[in-house]
């Protein structure tokens, strides 16, 4: 069965750093997304992508954040300049066209910020 | 805007014992409602979804969720509990209006099953 896939498992930075986390969705999706789940608290949702422009973001995704597919598999999430607060766990999700269509998750990185 | 609500962050149930994990809503828009659950290192993985018709669905390893509009939930049951049961679940929605659909999720609840 097609899976998401995230790259590292655990990321450990420095505060100020930049991290870039990356993810292959499932191959024939069209939709991908990025969340985040702090320790103890609820997933929220970053940042929607969808034919090569972002669709829509919250406001947690600042200037700090950006999203880029460089290829035709890979999607990334960066963070300019890591702050101890974006200490989290990080999902990709991905979907078909449909609006009905599932999203489906990575495993997730847990991003350590010191 | 949407929000949702689970009752609980952490139920307790025997094995074998019935399951009923909370889910309350507030959309604009009718919804599109998800429970997903999450086992220790692992992402998340959908358990069921109600998007149109039956309101009643049933999803993987025996769990159901109806839709009750009128009381806008969305609870999650499982008839008898299994040890591999244990696990923490997240409610989600998102606007069906929305082609983006992000989700929304709950709290999340921990469901612990004694032996």
């Amino acid at each position: 069965e097609p899976e998401v896939t995230q790259t590292p498992s655990h990321q450990v930075t420095q505060m100020g750093q930049e991290v870039i986390l990356r993810c292959v969705p499932i191959s024939n999706h069209l939709y991908f997304y990025w969340y985040r789940q702090i320790l103890g608290q609820k997933v929220e949702f970053l940042v929607s992508f969808y034919n090569n422009e972002i669709s829509e973001k919250s406001e947690i995704f600042d200037d700090q954040f950006s999203v880029e597919r460089p290829d035709g598999s890979n999607f990334t999430l960066k963070i300019r300049s890591t702050k101890l607060e974006d200490s989290a766990m990080y999902f990709c999700a991905s979907r078909g066209l449909a609006a009905t269509d599932t999203q489906y998750f990575g495993p997730g990185t847990r991003l350590t910020v010191l | 805007a949407q929000s949702v609500t689970q009752l609980g962050s952490h139920v307790s149930v025997s094995e074998g014992a019935l399951v009923l994990l909370r889910c309350n809503y507030s959309s604009s828009v009718p919804p599109y409602l998800f429970w997903y659950v999450q086992y220790p290192n692992q992402g998340l993985q959908l358990l069921l979804k109600y998007t149109t018709g039956a309101t009643l669905v049933k999803g993987i390893n025996g769990f159901e969720a109806e839709f009750k509009k009128s009381e806008t939930s969305f609870h999650l049951t499982k008839p008898s509990a299994h040890m591999s049961d244990a696990a923490e679940y997240f409610c989600a929605v998102t606007p069906w209006s929305n082609a983006g659909n992000m989700l929304t999720f709950g709290g999340g609840t921990r469901l612990m099953v004694k032996p």
